[in-house]
């Protein structure tokens, strides 16, 4: 499978706690995208790279979210003091070039108790 | 700021016949539009697409319509299929910052009922 692959599929945290989540594009992608998609609600921009430079960050991005990609291969997104407003599911994207469309991984959903 | 709009929270239709469903835009800068499909415990697939230079793309079963006067798009399949029942998003996309950002809708659920 040369698909976006996204790990954990589902991670369950505690109130105040630090999650990491991973994110494995199609190989030959140079762009990769992270979006948070809650109940009832499109995936929502967070952050952008290209290669290993994070071009965009959306203000929903607060402090306590860093991503990075550190070899412009995988990236990983961590959320530091989760907060039970972070519950969601987090999506990973990637593309190539100037290609338009993007492919999505099946995601990590977070639930923040 | 909604500025991908589906206004239809969920649709249902008969196996066999068309599905419709429908998106609005406000952004002019949009030039490049997308459906997805979402089926649960998934991420969104891609479907397919159209340029803001085009007015209609198919595939399949599947058409989209692009109308740029009335800032509105929308995806016909037809003949509708159990399988086709998920969520689609409707989403739109403008080049800013060095790459094509991506801006998704709320989405429209659709139930094929056999």
């Amino acid at each position: 499978d040369t698909g976006v692959s996204q790990d954990p599929r589902h991670k369950i945290t505690k109130r105040g706690q630090n999650v990491t989540f991973r994110c494995d594009p199609i190989s030959e992608h140079n762009r990769l995208y992270w979006y948070r998609q809650t109940l009832g609600q499109g995936p929502e921009f967070l952050t952008y790279f290209q290669n290993e430079a994070q071009l965009e960050k959306s203000r929903l991005l607060s402090d306590r979210f860093s991503a990075e990609r550190p070899k412009g291969s995988f990236s990983t997104l961590e959320i530091q003091r989760t907060e039970q407003g972070d519950s969601a599911m987090y999506l990973c994207a990637s593309s190539f070039g100037r290609e338009n469309i993007q492919y999505f991984g099946a995601g990590t959903r977070l639930s923040v108790l | 700021d909604q500025q991908v709009k589906q206004n239809s929270p969920s649709l249902s239709v008969q196996e066999g016949r068309i599905s419709i469903l429908n998106c609005d835009y406000t952004n002019s800068m949009f030039d490049y539009f997308l459906w997805y499909k979402k089926y649960p415990a998934e991420g969104p697939t891609f479907l397919i697409s159209i340029s803001s230079i085009k007015d209609k793309n198919e595939d399949g079963r599947f058409t989209v319509f692009l109308n740029k006067s009335a800032k509105h798009l929308s995806l016909h399949i037809v003949p509708s299929q159990p399988g086709d029942s998920a969520v689609y998003f409707c989403a739109a996309s403008a080049y800013s910052g060095g790459y094509q950002k991506v801006t998704f809708g709320i989405g429209t659920k659709l139930q094929v009922i056999p």
